[in-house]
């Protein structure tokens, strides 16, 4: 089956800077590359989706990007902001059988 | 809110018993999924369905059976077989179609044994 693999596992920023959580998947077949944040004691929300036939996707401060050819996409936040700080995880999807990374804890420091 | 109940959201079991934890949708949603959130360890797939009467394991399938009698309901049965049992159970659900779409969550239960 897929494989994710996510890194960093923890994040810390000032606030304002940038951040970037980086994933690695296994199968080729893979075409849905999802990012969910989860706050804490909260459900896991999508903030972002990409598919396979898109290199780059953005929306007003988050933007993932996708390397088909390497396998590997990964979700960048500018500006961050307090509000940010929670923990997410990526995920690569084939036929609806969607697999997660083990999620990265960021937290933004003002 | 969100259209997929899991109830209860906490449960508590004696060790040696099975409990079935419930997930509700009406969302209209084919596929239903199971997953299991450990500390560190990221969400990790139970079961997935993506039909009723059809459901397939994910990577820890194992001490765990489903069924998706109804199109609205995929409830997971922790069994006697599972070794560690208590951890943060979340499922979700999602459209079917050509491509993959967003699976939308349920609260979550959080289930221990002692």
């Amino acid at each position: 089956g897929e494989n994710v693999e996510q890194h960093p596992s923890t994040l810390s920023v000032q606030e304002g800077d940038s951040a970037v959580i980086k994933c690695t998947y296994s199968d080729s077949a893979s075409n849905y590359f999802p990012w969910y944040k989860q706050e804490l004691g909260k459900r896991p929300q999508l903030i972002i989706d990409i598919r396979s036939n898109v290199g780059e996707k953005k929306d007003q401060r988050i933007a993932v990007t996708l390397n088909k050819t390497a396998k590997h996409f990964s979700l960048h936040i500018t500006e961050t902001q307090p509000e940010d700080s929670a923990v997410y995880f990526c995920a690569a999807s084939r036929d609806n059988d969607m697999r997660f990374g083990a999620g990265t804890r960021l937290t933004v420091k003002p | 809110d969100g259209g997929i109940t899991q109830s209860p959201k906490y449960l508590f079991r004696k060790e040696g018993q099975n409990v079935t934890l419930s997930c509700e949708q009406n969302l209209n949603h084919d596929a239903m999924y199971w997953y299991r959130q450990d500390p560190g360890q990221g969400l990790r797939l139970i079961y997935y369905s993506q039909i009723v009467n059809d459901f397939q394991k994910g990577d820890i399938a194992e001490g765990y059976s489903v069924s998706r009698e109804k199109k609205e309901s995929f409830p997971l049965t922790v069994t006697s077989a599972q070794k560690n049992p208590t951890a943060f159970y979340l499922c979700a659900s999602s459209m079917l179609g050509g491509m993959n779409t967003e699976a939308f969550f349920g609260q979550g239960t959080r289930l221990t044994v002692v």
